[in-house]
């Protein structure tokens, strides 16, 4: 167990509909980011929430948003879906920001989503 | 455009032989480097790291090696094991250029075979 809890491990949505995936920060650290992982690729990064803010943002569809919440988790929400955003979804923590130790991330085991 | 390259998707190592993945980067200004290791329905777990300022780190049976100006770094595991199968994923970042998220690499899917 990592210490970084995602739920629902699996999701089996249809098209056009909206989910919400969310994330439980390992315990004392306030940066989270969001990780997507589609057949064959790499892990892409998604966004990244420091303490409540944003501090950067990468291939992230217009479709997609997420915040972090005052008790640091949080929720990434995808919206009017697609086929091609079947995939899987990593959370993953770190200490803080801008230093090495930041850098080391701890992953959940990841939200499946397939659409149909 | 892709950072950092894996161009070996698989690779095939018999117990107690030395496994090699490789990895290839881009961007300059990549000055951090990990390994992850993937197990099937588990999120990525980190193995270990090198700050630009070194060429060498290892740690038990996991030595990582970069070269900086071939942009080239390697994960060497000696000796291999059979619960060293997995996908091993490189990443980088340049903490000391601002707030950069890690990139990652497509991985190599690692079979140490018995």
């Amino acid at each position: 167990d990592s210490g970084v809890t995602q739920t629902p491990k699996h999701l089996i949505t249809a098209t056009g509909q909206r989910v919400t995936l969310r994330c439980s920060p390992r315990s004392g650290d306030l940066s989270v980011y969001w990780y997507q992982q589609s057949l064959d690729q790499g892990l892409q990064f998604l966004i990244h929430y420091y303490n409540g803010e944003e501090r950067a943002k990468g291939n992230i569809l217009e479709r997609f948003s997420a915040q972090q919440f005052p008790d640091l988790h949080s929720e990434l929400n995808l919206s009017s879906l697609e086929l091609g955003d079947s995939a899987l979804y990593f959370c993953a923590s770190s200490v803080g920001t801008g230093s090495i130790g930041a850098n080391v991330l701890t992953f959940g085991a990841g939200s499946r989503l397939t659409v149909l | 455009d892709q950072q950092v390259k894996q161009n070996s998707p698989s690779l095939s190592v018999q117990e107690g032989r030395i496994s090699i993945l490789n990895c290839d980067y881009t961007n300059s200004m990549f000055d951090y480097f990990l390994w992850y290791k993937k197990y099937p329905a588990e999120g990525p777990t980190f193995l270990i790291s090198i700050s630009s300022i070194k060429d060498k780190n290892e740690d038990g049976r996991f030595t990582v090696f970069l070269n900086k100006s071939a942009k080239h770094l390697s994960l060497h595991i000696v000796p291999s094991q059979p619960g060293d199968s997995a996908v091993y994923f490189c990443a980088a970042s340049s903490p000391n250029s601002g707030n950069t998220p890690l990139v990652f690499g497509k991985g190599t899917r690692l079979s140490v075979i018995a």
